[in-house]
């Protein structure tokens, strides 16, 4: 299986920053990799799919980059509906993988 | 506009089984995979297999194996997940996500609790 590894596990950050979360696969992914927000309670929502598409409707404060292995995603301008955790997945090969998530806080 | 909708939430005995439907409509349910992926109280995301419901076939991971069935019935485009032999730690909110010809999950059903406990 593909193993991703998702840091931090958790971040604190103010209104208005900028915020970054990095995604590393144990082997290339084909830059098949997604990024979900999800809030309490709430089904998991796609952001950003194939490393760097962002996903119709969804703010163009929210970005994603990276190839291979190693990917990041971005938040330009951190705004307080942004409080939830997020979420890289594979889907290179099966098992779909995730990481283990980012807990998105606001200072 | 496509929609998923599970089934409600269910109490289940350890040792017993449980099935969890999924309804899918706003769009031609044979066309699209269906995913299962759950989460554990305050855990991350579990994928826990896929079925294609054009022909039936499924993958399930590995830490499921033998105990998950995924199933579906065309005529009214819903998916099944059944899962059996319950453990206390199978307690979970478990999802299904519709995978887009892009392989992510644009769409989700609302989720269903299920708890397991003597």
């Amino acid at each position: 299986d593909i193993q991703m590894t998702q840091s931090p596990s958790s971040l604190s950050a103010s209104v208005g920053d900028r915020v970054t979360i990095t995604c590393q696969a144990s082997q290339d992914i084909n830059n098949y990799l997604n990024w979900y927000q999800q809030k309490p309670g709430k089904a998991p929502k796609l952001l950003i799919y194939d490393a760097s598409n962002l996903e119709t409707g969804v703010p163009l404060r929210f970005s994603g980059s990276g190839s291979g292995t190693d990917f990041t995603f971005t938040i330009s301008g951190l705004q307080p509906e942004d409080i939830a955790t997020y979420y890289c997945q594979q889907h290179d090969n099966l098992p779909y993988t995730f990481g283990q998530g980012t807990k998105l806080e606001i200072k | 506009q496509v929609q998923l909708v599970q089934s409600g939430a269910e109490v289940k005995k350890p040792g017993a089984s449980v099935k969890v439907s999924c309804k899918a409509s706003g769009y031609t349910f044979t066309d699209y995979y269906m995913h299962w992926v759950r989460q554990a109280p305050g855990q991350g995301l579990e994928w826990m297999g896929r079925i294609n419901p054009n022909s039936g076939g499924t993958n399930y991971a590995q830490t499921f194996q033998g105990r998950v069935t995924m199933s579906r019935d065309t005529s009214i485009s819903t998916a099944y997940m059944e899962l059996s032999s319950l453990r206390s730690d199978d307690t979970a909110v478990y999802y299904c996500a519709r995978e887009e010809t892009t392989g992510d999950y644009s769409d989700w059903g609302q989720g269903a609790l299920v708890t397991v406990s003597s």
